[in-house]
C-alpha cells in the first residue's frame, strides 16, 4: 500500500514484558515521527528521525523507551519493562523531509498493558 | 512552553449547519498552525495549515485564519455534511524545530446527523 503501515494494530501484554512496535513509512520519506496518544488526549511527540539518526528524542518519557531506524526506512519503537501507564495508541508518521509541513500518519498500534 | 487549547466535544450538529471549533495557542516566536482530522477507522490527516499571521488555510470547505493578535486559529465550515463526522485536532509547530514536531490540542469530536 501507499500509506504508513503500523504493526501490530493491537497488542495486549502483561506488566513487565518487553514490546516492539513497527512502523513502515511511505517510500522515499526521510523523516519519521513517533507519537503517543492516550485516551481523550491529542498525540504527544516522542521522537523523530531524519534518515537513520534520531534527530530529536526529547519526548521519550524515560529510558524504558527506545526507537531505531537502522536503514532509514522501517522504524521500531521498543518498550522495556512495560507499565500500565504505557497503555496508549502509538502513532507513527512520515514526511518527505523535516520541514515539508505535512505528516502522513498510520492508523496506530494500540498497546494495552495488563 | 507551547500549548494548544481547543473546545471540548462532542459537538453535535444537523447536516447543513455552520460549524466552528475554537482553538487558541500559546507559543514563543512564530509558530505554524495546523488542523488535522481523524475520520473513523483512519489515521490522522492534514486538513489545512497556515504558516504566518493573517494567512488563511482552506480545504474541503473548511477555513481557518491565523490570528496573532488573539492567538487563535478557529476552524469553520459553512455547511457540514454527515461525512464531516470526525475528530478534529488543532496543532502547532514551533518553527525552530522540525515542522513535524507538533503540539496537539486534545481534539474535538464532531457528530453530524442527517
Amino acid at each position: 500500500g501507499a500509506g504508513v503501515s503500523q504493526t501490530p494494530s493491537n497488542k495486549v501484554t502483561e506488566k513487565g514484558k518487553y514490546v516492539e512496535l513497527r512502523c513502515d513509512p511511505i517510500s522515499g520519506h526521510t523523516a519519521l515521527y513517533w507519537y503517543r496518544q492516550s485516551l481523550g488526549q491529542g498525540p504527544e511527540f516522542l521522537i523523530y528521525f531524519q534518515g537513520t539518526g534520531a534527530a530529536d528524542d526529547s519526548g521519550l518519557p524515560n529510558d524504558r523507551f527506545f526507537a531505531v531506524r537502522p536503514e532509514g526506512s522501517v522504524s521500531t519503537l521498543k518498550i522495556q519493562r512495560t507499565e500500565r501507564g504505557d497503555s496508549a495508541v502509538y502513532l507513527c508518521a512520515s514526511a518527505r523531509g523535516a520541514n515539508t509541513g505535512e505528516l502522513f500518519f498510520g492508523e496506530g498500534s494500540r498497546l494495552t498493558v495488563l | 512552553g507551547n500549548s494548544v487549547t481547543q473546545m471540548e466535544g462532542p459537538v453535535t450538529l444537523s447536516e447543513e449547519a455552520f460549524l466552528t471549533i475554537n482553538c487558541t495557542y500559546t507559543a514563543t516566536g512564530y509558530p505554524s498552525l495546523f488542523w488535522y482530522v481523524q475520520y473513523p477507522g483512519e489515521g490522522l490527516q492534514l486538513l489545512l495549515k497556515a504558516t504566518k499571521a493573517d494567512d488563511k488555510g482552506s480545504n474541503k470547505g473548511f477555513e481557518a485564519t491565523y490570528r496573532k493578535e488573539t492567538t487563535s486559529f478557529h476552524l469553520e465550515k459553512g455547511s457540514v455534511q454527515v461525512s464531516d463526522s470526525a475528530v478534529y485536532f488543532c496543532a502547532l509547530s514551533s518553527g525552530t524545530d522540525s515542522w513535524g514536531k507538533l503540539q496537539f490540542g486534545a481534539g474535538t469530536q464532531v457528530v453530524v446527523t442527517p
